[in-house]
């Protein structure tokens, strides 16, 4: 069964720095790409990169490029979104998501059950 | 790149039909599509896939009473019977090589 696993619920302080995680299981890590979608609170769902694990490969969203950083660690299954310096508008919850076809970038299968990102001073 | 506009809500009565649309930007009309449904205080669930031609793959578990058409732009998600559980958040996704895309969504209240 695929599972995709997040870290837990984080309260930072505006400036602080943070790592969230998504840990894969029951298929072959590096064989899938794996994004990060945003959902402020009361909103709509918003795309803000993927990766390939196999190779590292990246993409961003005009919107979030240069905001965010995603990366990856194979040895783990576990991929991860960060930021070097939060805002209080940073405040959502985070999904990760996986395409359900290996080495396609196309349409989300399976979700992560979210990490609620509260900036706040 | 694409756009997917989507009605902001719907309602409809319990044990009734409802179809929400999704509509594609011009000169995307060809596109595959996803829908996804997000019930309250939960993590979006994956649908289906839905072709242009209104050929669609539902994901695991997801009951008969949802299914999907398209005409032209427009990709359509019919639930039937409707049940309570029934009410939540819709998403059409789509995408390309370098980019994704969710609509707006539509709230779905049941009566």
């Amino acid at each position: 069964e695929v599972q995709l696993v997040q870290s837990g619920a984080e309260v930072k302080k505006p400036g602080e720095s943070l790592k969230i995680s998504c840990k894969g299981s029951g298929y072959s890590f590096t064989s899938y790409w794996i994004g990060w979608v945003r959902q402020m609170p009361g909103k709509g769902l918003e795309w803000m990169g993927i990766i390939y694990p196999g190779d590292s490969d990246t993409r961003y969203s005009p919107s979030f490029q240069g905001q965010v950083t995603i990366s990856a660690d194979k040895s783990i299954s576990t991929a991860y979104l960060q930021w070097s310096s939060l805002k209080a508008s940073d405040t959502a919850m985070y999904y990760c998501a996986r395409p359900g076809v290996a080495g396609r970038n196309e349409y989300f299968q399976h979700w992560g059950q979210g990490t609620l990102v509260t900036v706040s001073s | 790149q694409p756009v997917l506009t989507q009605s902001s809500s719907a309602s409809a009565s319990l044990g009734s039909s409802v179809k929400l649309t999704c509509t594609l930007s011009s000169g995307h009309s060809s596109y595959i599509i996803a829908w996804h449904q997000q019930q309250p205080g939960k993590a979006p669930r994956y649908l289906m896939k839905l072709e242009g031609s209104g050929s669609y793959n539902k994901g695991s578990g997801v009951p008969d009473r949802f299914s999907g058409s398209s005409s032209g732009a427009d990709r359509y998600l019919t639930i039937s019977n409707l049940q309570s559980e029934d009410e939540a958040d819709y998403y059409c996704e789509t995408w390309d090589s370098n980019t994704r895309v969710f609509g707006g969504g539509t709230k779905l209240t049941v009566l």
